[in-house]
């Protein structure tokens, strides 16, 4: 297994772009979820699934979408990408019931 | 949400056991405590979970104070690759989402 694989590995974009970071896992699982990390900072939520075509917001959605077409993708959707965007974003996914989440490698995005 | 509190660093010898606390006095009776590591420049990955008693598995053991308001993430005999940035996390129930709320956790520094 593959486990959670997020592209690209590295983006640099323009104020104003807009990008798609990808995020498949292939286990099945029914909960993915996508978290932005900072420098010097723990991990903040952005959106979560609880499954195909059920989304929600976490702690800091602005700027963001998301969409749950199918189990195993979860793409997060930057729309115009700005400065405070710079981060590192990571993709998890669990399965229902149990505790632990499963991180992808995380994808390094920096907009100027 | 419940809030924790961890010391920011910690340093370890190499080979000798390590106790990380975390302080969670606000947990309610139905939040279990989850251990997850972050190591430099990964994803975090899951450590250790556990309700009220303690609880052991490949990578480490966790103990819970009786009173639940805090708890020790116990590493047996620390190893080079353990120095990473360990968060306490309550999640409520026994299942999980995908919504983790993350503090800034410990940094632990092992020393050969």
């Amino acid at each position: 297994n593959a486990g959670v694989t997020q592209t690209p590995k590295f983006q640099v974009l323009k104020t104003g772009q807009s990008m798609t970071l990808q995020c498949a896992q292939d286990m099945n699982h029914e909960y993915m979820s996508w978290y932005r990390q900072d420098p010097g900072m723990g991990l903040r939520l952005i959106h979560y699934s609880v499954g195909a075509g059920i989304t929600d917001q976490g702690e800091v959605p602005n700027g963001y979408n998301v969409s749950r077409s199918t189990t195993e993708d979860f793409p997060l959707r930057l729309l115009s990408a700005a400065p405070s965007q710079t981060s590192v974003y990571f993709c998890a996914s669990n399965p229902l019931n149990t505790g632990e989440l499963f991180f992808g490698e995380g994808s390094r995005l920096t907009v100027l | 949400d419940a809030k924790t509190t961890q010391p920011n660093s910690m340093e370890s010898n190499e080979e000798e056991p390590v106790h990380l606390p975390c302080n969670h006095s606000t947990i309610s009776g139905t939040d279990y405590i989850h251990w997850y590591r972050q190591l430099p420049s990964q994803g975090p990955e899951y450590v250790i979970h556990g309700l009220t008693s303690n609880v052991n598995n490949r990578m480490a053991s966790l103990a819970i104070a009786e009173d639940r308001k805090s708890s020790t993430l116990i590493l047996h005999r620390a190893t080079l690759r353990d120095a990473a940035v360990y968060y306490c996390i309550p999640v409520h129930g026994s299942g999980n989402t995908g919504k983790l709320i993350f503090g800034q956790g410990t940094t632990l520094q092992v020393k050969p």
